[in-house]
């Protein structure tokens, strides 16, 4: 079975400075999806930011930005330019790209989540 | 408004007590979801739906029973409510499990307490 592994439950960082979250996968599958959320004080559940597995090229959203290493099984998220309303608990996600019948391999598994502190 | 609904947004309710929580989306999404989010856990996944009278079980469906007899609805229900289903409830749902559509929307959340 898959899992998703956040090492990081807590970091902070200045605003306008960088900040790098951690995020590792175990699979056995060759293609997959990888996903960021975020979740603010609101609660809502928001997408940041999404890589496919078979794509070399690293996933970027504005300052937003991915880390793939696939070898490695790794999935960081950059955060450059912090804002203020960065503020919130960053999960990190995988969905398989297999399907195999009635969806069963579409259910998307969560990482336990960074909660990120934006200093000002 | 379009989209994906949950209610209630808050629950109290007692130990032995049956909730339902109700998940609406107006889509027309195939795929929903149930999550729960809890400290230390991030979010495990309840139960899907695949489509309307196809659900199955995710990580921790023990406690929970799911129907689906409408495309648009998901409702979770607690039957008999535990301390330990004190949590916050996601109910999401996706277009497809074929490339971008297999983005999930996530509702806003129930938060339900059990006493």
């Amino acid at each position: 079975a898959q899992t998703v592994t956040q090492s990081q439950p807590e970091m902070s960082v200045q605003e306008a400075e960088t900040v790098t979250l951690s995020c590792t996968y175990d699979t056995s599958e060759s293609d997959y999806y990888l996903f960021w959320y975020k979740q603010p004080p609101s609660r809502q559940m928001i997408l940041v930011i999404r890589q496919e597995a078979y794509k070399q090229q690293n996933a970027t959203e504005n300052r937003f930005s991915v880390n793939f290493q696939k070898a490695a099984k790794s999935f960081s998220l950059k955060i450059s330019d912090s804002q203020l309303g960065d503020a919130a608990m960053y999960f990190c996600a995988y969905r398989s790209s297999t399907p195999l019948g009635g969806g069963a391999t579409n259910k998307l598994i969560f990482g336990t989540g960074t909660l990120l502190a934006v200093q000002p | 408004d379009a989209g994906i609904t949950q209610s209630p947004r808050y629950k109290i309710t007692e130990t032995g007590r049956q909730v339902t929580l109700m998940c609406h989306q107006t889509w027309s999404h195939s795929y929903m979801f149930w999550y729960r989010q809890d400290l230390g856990h991030g979010l495990r996944l309840i139960y899907y739906s695949a489509a309307a009278d196809i659900t199955d079980k995710g990580e921790v469906p023990d406690g929970y029973v799911v129907s689906r007899s409408k495309t648009e609805n998901f409702p979770l229900t607690l039957e008999s409510a535990t301390r330990s289903q004190t949590s916050v409830y996601f109910c999401a749902s996706s277009e497809s499990i074929l490339g971008r559509k297999r983005e999930l929307f996530f509702g806003e959340g129930s938060r339900l307490t059990v006493l």
